[in-house]
């Protein structure tokens, strides 16, 4: 278990949808990130906040939000949604802005129908 | 720019050791990372390097970092049946905001 905790495991939706994933980030860690896993992608990552702001932006589409909370979990917004947003979304954590270790929650299986 | 890359399949059988090869482009990267990826499961650490480091070894896990040739390998002595994931090369730099960048990974097959 790697302390990151991730809301819902599974999630299936409609085009056109909006989602809301959840992530609870280790004890004590600042840095949230939220990284996406395709099959034809690979993982590419998304957005990092630290302690509350944004920190790095990577291939995070316009359609698709995040933000973190004074009590440090964070969500990532989804919407309008395609059939191409079906992917796995992870969030990962770690102590630093600086990732020397980042630990990785259990992810949210997102299908879009 | 930042490119990690790996072979996709690697099949071994069970007792051998396994070699996982990476290639990196980013020359300024310092912190050099294996995750295991089992089915269904996140992402795990296994160990990392840093850049200054030519080897690092953890029990049944040795990690080789080339860096003239921008090449990190990870080696598991004793392959077992339970190492059989995908396991993912990544790179990052100290100089902060910089996540990882994930290679597509390898998924390491190990046959009894």
């Amino acid at each position: 278990d790697s302390g990151v905790t991730q809301t819902p495991k599974h999630l299936i939706t409609a085009t056109g949808q909006r989602v809301t994933l959840r992530c609870s980030p280790r004890s004590g860690d600042l840095s949230v990130y939220w990284y996406q896993q395709s099959l034809d992608q690979g993982l590419q990552f998304l957005i990092q906040y630290y302690n509350g702001e944004e920190r790095a932006k990577g291939n995070i589409l316009e359609r698709f939000s995040a933000q973190q909370f004074p009590d440090l979990h964070s969500e990532l917004n989804l919407s309008s949604l395609e059939l191409g947003d079906s992917a796995l979304y992870f969030c990962a954590s770690s102590t630093m802005s600086m990732n020397t270790e980042a630990f990785f929650g259990q992810g949210t299986r997102l299908t879009v129908v | 720019g930042e490119d990690v890359e790996q072979s996709l399949f690697l099949s071994v059988r069970e007792g051998d050791s396994s070699v996982i090869n990476c290639t990196y482009t980013d020359s300024s990267s310092t912190y050099l990372y294996w995750y295991k990826q089992e089915p269904g499961a996140g992402l795990q650490l296994l160990t990392y390097i840093f850049s200054n480091m030519d080897m690092k070894q953890d029990q049944r896990l040795t990690v080789l970092l080339n860096k003239k040739d921008k090449h990190l390998s990870l080696r598991i002595a004793d392959t077992q049946t339970g190492d059989s994931a995908i396991y993912f090369c990544a790179e990052s730099r100290i100089s902060g905001n910089t996540p990882l960048v994930f290679g597509k990974g390898t998924r390491l097959s190990v046959i009894a």
